[in-house]
């Protein structure tokens, strides 16, 4: 059974940094891109970034580039994100989503169950 | 930034009938449009890929349709569990999903 279970939210003051994990298992992390994706309470979803298969491609959000950092550890089946420069724009629940397809599809068909981040002073 | 305008943000219809959610893109997509739908403390769950695929295990009541800037999921007889919030996401220009459309029992 594929699951993913992030950890490494929490409470964080504005300008901080958080560390963000992704536990994978039930298939092998190595064989698929990786997104984290987010969502605001009470508000919709919104794609944060992914890695490639070996981290050799990474893309980001307009609103998280230059203060956020995805990386992946295939060895240990875990995935990171790495928070920097954080806002109070940043509270939400990150999910870490697997792609649909070995290749590369852009579809998100599994998903942690999340971990929820709150910026405030 | 590629902006998907779901609408209506809210739909009321009864166990049985018939829901068409509509999502329309800021420019051409092709078919890299996707829906997923989510209940509340839940993760979200893949229906739809490539405009029209189910994805595995999706029952053959939902349905989706469309291409270019104008895509429709359809949900022929709704059942209990599908009152629930859905989203649209396109993947052309970088990734990015709709603002939702509640589904509710009326």
């Amino acid at each position: 059974e594929v699951q993913l279970v992030e950890s490494g939210g929490g409470l964080v003051q504005p300008g901080g940094s958080l560390r963000l994990s992704c536990a994978a298992s039930g298939f092998m992390l190595s064989d698929y891109w990786m997104n984290w994706v987010r969502q605001a309470p009470g508000r919709g979803l919104e794609w944060v970034a992914n890695i490639k298969q070996d981290g050799g491609k990474i893309h980001y959000g307009d609103s998280v580039r230059g203060r956020f950092t995805i990386s992946r550890d295939n060895a240990k089946n875990s995935l990171h994100l790495q928070m920097n420069s954080l806002t109070v724009e940043d509270t939400a629940v990150y999910f870490c989503a697997r792609d649909q397809s070995t290749g590369w599809s852009d579809y998100f068909d599994n998903w942690g169950q999340g971990t929820l981040v709150t910026v405030s002073s | 930034e590629t902006v998907l305008t779901q609408s209506p943000a809210t739909l009321s219809l009864s166990p049985g009938e018939r829901a068409t959610l509509s999502c329309r893109a800021s420019q051409s997509l092709g078919t890299s449009l996707g829906w997923y739908q989510q209940k509340p403390g839940q993760a979200p769950r893949l229906l739809i890929f490539g405009a029209s695929n189910r994805a595995a295990g999706i029952p053959a009541r939902f349905s989706g349709g469309g291409s270019g800037t104008d895509f429709t999921l359809t949900i022929s007889s709704l059942e209990p569990e599908d009152f629930a919030v859905y989203y649209c996401q396109q993947h052309s220009y970088s990734i990015t999903f709709g603002q939702g459309t509640r589904l509710e029992i009326k």
